[in-house]
């Protein structure tokens, strides 16, 4: 089973529907988990970090279930600036003071259409 | 936000040259850094995790005698790859963080081509 597994899309949804995201994560013990955005050929940018009360940012909805590793992203009222592809991410747990890092799901592939 | 700045933005370069790309922490103290490599349409896979004032940690597979990561304060890194080869060639990428559990910033990306 792969450490971060997303549905790798592409979602073609058209401007101002609601879309949402799943993500789940293999190691029980993993701490923090966040959304990144990445655009094409540019680096990963923080969407937001998810929190297993649930949180919220303007359109954007994240969830977690620690007891399913279950992680999801909504984004209502989506626009054609949406369109990109969203990393499900994970911090990976730490033991033994050993390395830690992010590690990411291949994404998916967000398209907003007029 | 942070802001974390890469140098170069690209490079490209002959088979067995060495590069080295640079990773700053703007406007915050980054007491750990990050290397990320990324594939085309593949996922961002780390590949070392580096301390300040510390040796690099390594991932599986990485080879550290290759990919020489130094971390020598608080608001930069550097890795260099030595004698790069053609299957170097990728997008390489930093993060830094000021503390643990701390979200990730990443700079800009280097894309790597080796002819």
């Amino acid at each position: 089973r792969k450490e971060v597994e997303q549905d790798p899309g592409p979602f073609n949804v058209p401007e101002g529907a609601t879309v949402a995201f799943n993500c789940t994560y293999s190691n029980s013990a993993s701490q923090s988990f966040f959304w990144y955005r990445q655009d094409c050929r540019k680096e990963p940018k923080l969407l937001m970090s998810v929190y297993s009360s649930g949180n919220e940012d303007g359109r954007f909805t994240a969830q977690l279930n620690r007891a399913s590793q279950y992680i999801s992203l909504l984004i209502r009222d989506s626009k054609l600036s949406d369109s990109a592809t969203y990393l499900c991410v994970v911090n990976r747990a730490r033991s033994g003071g050993g390395a830690d890092g992010l590690t990411f799901g291949k994404g998916t592939h967000l398209i907003i259409q007029p | 936000g942070a802001v974390v700045s890469q140098h170069p933005s690209w490079v490209i370069c002959k088979s067995g040259t060495s590069v080295k790309i640079e990773c700053r922490s703007l406007d915050f103290q980054a007491t750990t850094m990050f290397w990320y490599r990324q594939f085309p349409k593949q996922s961002l896979m780390l590949m070392a995790t580096s301390n300040e004032g510390s040796k690099a940690t390594y991932e599986q597979g990485v080879e550290k005698d290759k990919f020489l990561i130094n971390h020598a304060s608080l608001t930069l890194s550097t890795l260099t790859v030595t004698s790069a080869h053609p299957e170097d060639s990728s997008f390489y990428i930093c993060s830094a963080r000021e503390g643990v559990d701390q979200p990730q910033h990443f700079g800009d990306g280097t894309r790597l081509s080796i002819l």
